[in-house]
């Protein structure tokens, strides 16, 4: 069966620091990957999706980015984190066909202070 | 481009109460349309799906959901609410024909709370 790793759990950091955050998928191939965050009362905002390995598409301008660097890998980072960057952080993934379903990971609590 | 609206930001309903949670999309033919559920402080669980076919749709946890065509509607219904079921539920609408990674467009979510 399928599983998604998120990590870490949870992240506290200064203002102006870098960020990594690290996604990985086991049981499947070339899998659909997007990260998401979720503000208190916002719902979910799609960041960046990726279709294959090195290919990155970004949804909302902003100071992160993203990587795949293996086929079951997604990275999110930041040189300079902001306070605006807080909030809780979710990869998901999806077979490559439009009616497949998105299975979310535990998620990364972000707190930028 | 297609949206969906949770109009009730919180519900509170008693334990064994049945239950309703609305959303409405906005798009021009007929999107694909999930439902899912997030206990605090974790990830996201689909509850059910809609692509195609019977409008009345059962999910996990003994929930369903009805896709009304000429209401842009499709609501999440429990007969009886238990405890447990209390948590964050968010409508999503996938768009089939987009080719944008078949990224997914939630609502802003309802928080369920279920007394004694």
């Amino acid at each position: 069966s399928q599983t998604i790793h998120q990590w870490p759990a949870t992240l506290v950091q200064p203002v102006g620091s870098p960020l990594s955050l690290e996604c990985t998928v086991e049981g499947t191939s070339n899998p659909n990957l997007y990260w998401y965050r979720q503000a208190a009362g916002r719902g979910l905002q799609l960041l960046f999706y990726s279709v294959g390995i090195g290919q990155i598409s970004s949804e909302v301008p902003q100071n992160l980015s993203a990587s795949r660097p293996q086929d079951r890998q997604f990275i999110l980072s930041s040189k300079k984190l902001l306070l605006s960057d807080s909030g809780f952080y979710l990869c998901a993934w999806s077979l490559l066909t439009a009616t497949d379903t998105q299975y979310f990971g535990p998620g990364t609590r972000l707190t930028v202070l | 481009a297609q949206s969906v609206t949770q109009p009730d930001i919180h519900i509170t309903v008693s334990e064994g109460a049945s239950l309703e949670l609305r959303c409405n999309y906005s798009y021009g033919a007929t999107p694909y349309l999930f439902w899912y559920v997030q206990s605090p402080g974790q990830g996201l669980q689909l509850l059910l799906k809609y692509f195609s076919g019977d409008t009345l749709v059962q999910g996990i946890k003994g929930f369903e959901a009805e896709f009304k065509r000429s209401q842009s509607s499709f609501n999440l219904r429990k007969p009886s609410v238990h405890w447990s079921d209390a948590a964050e539920y968010f409508c999503a609408v996938g768009d089939p024909y987009s080719n944008s990674g078949y990224a997914l467009n939630f609502g802003k979510g309802t928080s369920l709370l279920v007394t004694p």
